[in-house]
């Protein structure tokens, strides 16, 4: 059964602090993915990577960055935290790009 | 891009009946169409999905229906049970010929209560 973890599960962070995210797979994924979910608004893409080292912005990139140094990982950058992008964050993998494993998301507040 | 529209956005039946949820997409192109299932406070799990070539898949109650040419695709519920409450996300995957993979559209989500 594919894992994907994700660090933490809450997360309390102030206004202009560096906020990361981690998420990593068991599977030998090449694809992976953060999304952040919003009330009404569904899942909306921030970053993808399909590759170590690749990345691809998503639908709403701003004010976000993401590292994959390593297969198994793909972390999310808050570069300096805004109380717009307290929300809950669900990371993803996959193998071809088809059919999503997700973890079980960081509930990030900005205050 | 991609534009996955989908409705309603809430829904309430009576335990036993039938539950629909509808999606549109936009991009012709869109080749694989997932369905997910999120319960209160967990992650999102796929339930059942479909390709471009098939019309209807079905598994046990579940059930997803796509119409290529009008560019809509639903999930249908049957006999529904207490635990089918959740919110239920359609997507849809197009290729991206430039970069050689796939990009997921979701739609907004339905909160699905079933009524004892």
């Amino acid at each position: 059964d594919v894992k994907v973890t994700q660090s933490s599960r809450y997360l309390v962070k102030r206004t202009g602090e560096k906020v990361f995210l981690e998420c990593v797979q068991d599977m030998d994924h090449e694809n992976m993915f953060w999304y952040r979910q919003d009330p009404g608004l569904g899942l909306r893409l921030i970053y993808f990577s399909y590759d170590v080292k690749m990345k691809e912005k998503g639908d709403i990139p701003e004010g976000y960055s993401v590292s994959r140094e390593k297969k198994e990982r793909f972390s999310l950058i808050l570069e300096s935290a805004s109380t717009n992008q307290t929300s809950m964050y669900l990371c993803a993998s996959s193998r071809t790009g088809y059919g999503y494993t997700f973890g079980s998301g960081t509930r990030l507040t900005v205050v | 891009g991609e534009n996955v529209e989908q409705h309603p956005s809430t829904l309430s039946v009576q335990e036993g009946d039938s539950a629909v949820i509808k999606c549109t997409y936009s991009d012709s192109a869109s080749n694989y169409f997932p369905w997910y299932k999120q319960e209160l406070g967990k992650r999102p799990q796929l339930i059942i999905d479909i390709r471009s070539n098939v019309g209807e898949k079905k598994d046990q109650r579940i059930a997803v229906t796509l119409n290529k040419t009008a560019k809509h695709f639903s999930l249908h519920i049957t006999e529904t049970q207490p635990e089918d409450s959740a919110v239920y996300f359609c997507a849809a995957t197009a290729p991206v010929r430039s970069g050689g993979y796939q990009k997921v559209t979701f739609g907004t989500g339905t909160k699905l209560q079933v009524i004892p």
